[in-house]
């Protein structure tokens, strides 16, 4: 597609429930990141993907954060019995394949908004 | 422990002022320094980056002044226009790139 793309834009669910949300990069991005955007805060790196494989999976606040990523594509980020602290903007974004000692633009997709009630 | 850190929190500028950004990093590995523009309900857009070899870099109304001993750099929108006003994001980067740390956001509004 033209950008990357993020599903469901806006979400409420209860607490204690399961959410997936999911983005489809750009095509040809080989490297797809996870950040979360809670209110007035900053981009609070999440997990980072290289093809299907997650390198760098430091930033999940607890073992109820999830991601894969699929044929080097969609990737789903899973919230297993949300919480309310779970409410903030997810971000997606993407960029072509990591490029030692060159900038590496990334990507944003509009994110989405979870507000666990 | 925050990697990058951001000031002010917010700013209002009169249009045709000068907004200036500041950050400071802590990672003396960081070797590539972007700037991003976010508007409200938007995911935030590349607005300029620089590598810590050059000290200034330019592009129409915007630039980032970088003073490696200090770790520091800024952000200056020269001429601010109201269509400016979105909160912008510094980041640092090591040289592999797989992670960026951003810093608090600056929300900025332009008075017409």
């Amino acid at each position: 597609g033209a950008g990357v793309s993020q599903s469901p834009s806006n979400k409420v669910t209860e607490k204690g429930k399961d959410v997936e949300l999911r983005c489809d990069p750009i095509s040809g991005h080989t490297a797809l990141y996870w950040y979360r955007q809670s209110l007035g805060q900053g981009l609070e790196f999440l997990i980072y993907f290289q093809g299907n494989s997650a390198p760098d999976k430091s930033g999940l606040p607890s073992d109820r954060f999830s991601a894969e990523r699929t044929g080097g594509s969609v990737s789903t980020l899973t919230i297993q019995r949300t919480q309310q602290e779970d409410s903030a903007v997810y971000l997606c974004a993407s960029s072509l394949t990591v490029k030692e000692g060159l900038g590496n633009t990334i990507y944003f997709g509009e994110g989405s908004w979870l507000t666990v009630v | 422990q925050q990697q990058v850190k951001q000031s002010p929190q917010s700013l209002i500028v009169q249009k045709g002022g000068i907004s200036i950004i500041n950050c400071a990093y802590e990672n003396t590995a960081f070797d590539y320094f972007p700037w991003y523009q976010q508007f409200p309900g938007k995911g935030p857009a590349l607005l300029i980056a620089i590598r810590p070899d050059v000290s200034e870099k330019k592009e129409g109304r915007f630039t980032i002044s970088f003073n490696k001993s200090a770790k520091q750099f800024s952000l200056h929108i020269m001429d601010s226009q109201p269509g400016d006003s979105a909160t912008y994001f510094c980041a640092g980067s090591g040289h592999n790139f797989n992670k960026f740390y951003f810093g608090s956001g600056t929300k900025l509004n332009v008075k017409p």
